[in-house]
Order: structure tokens, then C-alpha cells, then sequence
């Protein structure tokens, strides 16, 4: 079965630096990753995902993520957090050849930014 | 677009009672999904449907649960009788096909008592 692990269940950045959120899937088959951002009592919004294309995956709001296969992960990165980056940030799979919907989720990082 | 609704946005109710969960998908979506997000399981996937379709429900919890899309635009989350492990947030998603990631509703953060 998939599994996800996110390290880090809170990460905490000042307004301006690094922003790095881990992520390590087991899978024996490459699956197909996914970013997720959900603020306050919101739903799930998609950040990127990788499906087979290039290994660096660039996504909206100034995030991007890179699948490396031979550390089977897919960290989330920004060069500069900005305040409202503060949310709760999931990493997710779903088996290659099954819906993208059918998502496997990892815990879940909050990040919090301070000024 | 209006995005996937669900309603309502906030359910309290009393052990044993009827719960039923709405969710109304984008329009032109055909594939629809129920995920339920606990602090202590996370997001976990209950069940989806393609063209109305149940596809997989491996994850319905147990009998209690039940979950129904009678039209294109329109599904349901039904638990009878609730419980109080019941309490989650049910997030409703759809997408417009097999390989298109996810738009998710605002949830319904549902409390038993």
C-alpha cells in the first residue's frame, strides 16, 4: 500500500526566508505526487503535481517541488515565505494508472510565518 | 464558476440521530469524491464515483455509512446512526476526469454528541 511521510508536523520561517516542507513516499512503482494548501476551515487547493514529466515541477504562488526517485521524495520549496504562505500544507499519491483523485495523504505540515 | 458546494457547513447533532452530508459538484465534473479529515487519521478517502458511478468505497468505515450520487450534479453522505467518533470534517471533491487533480469543497464539520 502507498504511505506518505511529511517530517515536520510544524515548521516555523521568518517573513522573507526559506521555505522547505518534506515529503518521502514508499512506493515500489514512481506514483503520482501532489501538493496540497488548505487555510482555515477552506478545502484543499492543488499547489503542483507531478505526473511524469519534468522532475521539477513549479506550481502558483512561487512553490515548486522536485521528485527525486532514488530518495522516493518530493520536498516543497518557496525562496521567500510571505505571510500569507501560513497555512496547513499536505503531500499526497495516487497509484499511477488510477484516478488522480484517489489520493493517499501524508499528516500534514503547518507552516507558521513570523515577521 | 461556483467551485463544489456542500451544505451544510456546520452539523451538531445528538448520538443515533440521521446525518446526511450534500454536495454539489463543478459543473461538467464526472468524477466525484467524499474524504473525511480527523485529527488523528488525517484526510482519508471514503469513497468516489465516475459518471455516477461508485467506483471504490474500500474506505466507508462501516455499515453506518452510505453515500449516493442520483444525478450528475448532485451526491450525498449518509450516517445512520451517528457516532460520536463520527466528528469530522467531510470534504466533498470533484474533477473533470480520471487524470484532472481535485477541486474540494469548503468541508462539513460534523459533531456528534
Amino acid at each position: 500500500a502507498q504511505s506518505v511521510t511529511q517530517l515536520g508536523s510544524h515548521v516555523s520561517v521568518s517573513e522573507g526566508a526559506l521555505v522547505l516542507l518534506r515529503c518521502n513516499y514508499s512506493s515500489s512503482v514512481p506514483p503520482y505526487l501532489f501538493w496540497y494548501v488548505q487555510y482555515p476551515n477552506q478545502g484543499l487547493q492543488l499547489l503542483l503535481k507531478y505526473t511524469s514529466a519534468a522532475t521539477l515541477v513549479k506550481g502558483i504562488n512561487g512553490f515548486e517541488a522536485e521528485f527525486k526517485k532514488s530518495e522516493t521524495s518530493f520536498h516543497l520549496t518557496k525562496p521567500s515565505a510571505h505571510m500569507s504562505d501560513a497555512a496547513e500544507y499536505f503531500c499526497a499519491v495516487s497509484d499511477r494508472g488510477t484516478s488522480y483523485g484517489k489520493l493517499t495523504f501524508g499528516q500534514g505540515t503547518i507552516l507558521t510565518v513570523h515577521p | 464558476d461556483a467551485g463544489v458546494i456542500q451544505s451544510p457547513r456546520h452539523e451538531v447533532t445528538e448520538m443515533g440521530q440521521e446525518v446526511t452530508l450534500r454536495c454539489k459538484p463543478i459543473s461538467g465534473h464526472n468524477s466525484l469524491f467524499w474524504y473525511r479529515q480527523t485529527m488523528m487519521r488525517g484526510l482519508e478517502l471514503l469513497i468516489y464515483f465516475n459518471n455516477n458511478v461508485p467506483i471504490d468505497d474500500s474506505g466507508m468505515p462501516e455499515d453506518r455509512f452510505s453515500a449516493k450520487m442520483p444525478n450528475a450534479s448532485f451526491s450525498t453522505l449518509k450516517i445512520q446512526p451517528s457516532e460520536p467518533r463520527d466528528s469530522a470534517v467531510y470534504f466533498c471533491a470533484s474533477s473533470p476526469g480520471t487524470a484532472r487533480p481535485l477541486h474540494f469543497g469548503n468541508g462539513t464539520r460534523l459533531t456528534v454528541t
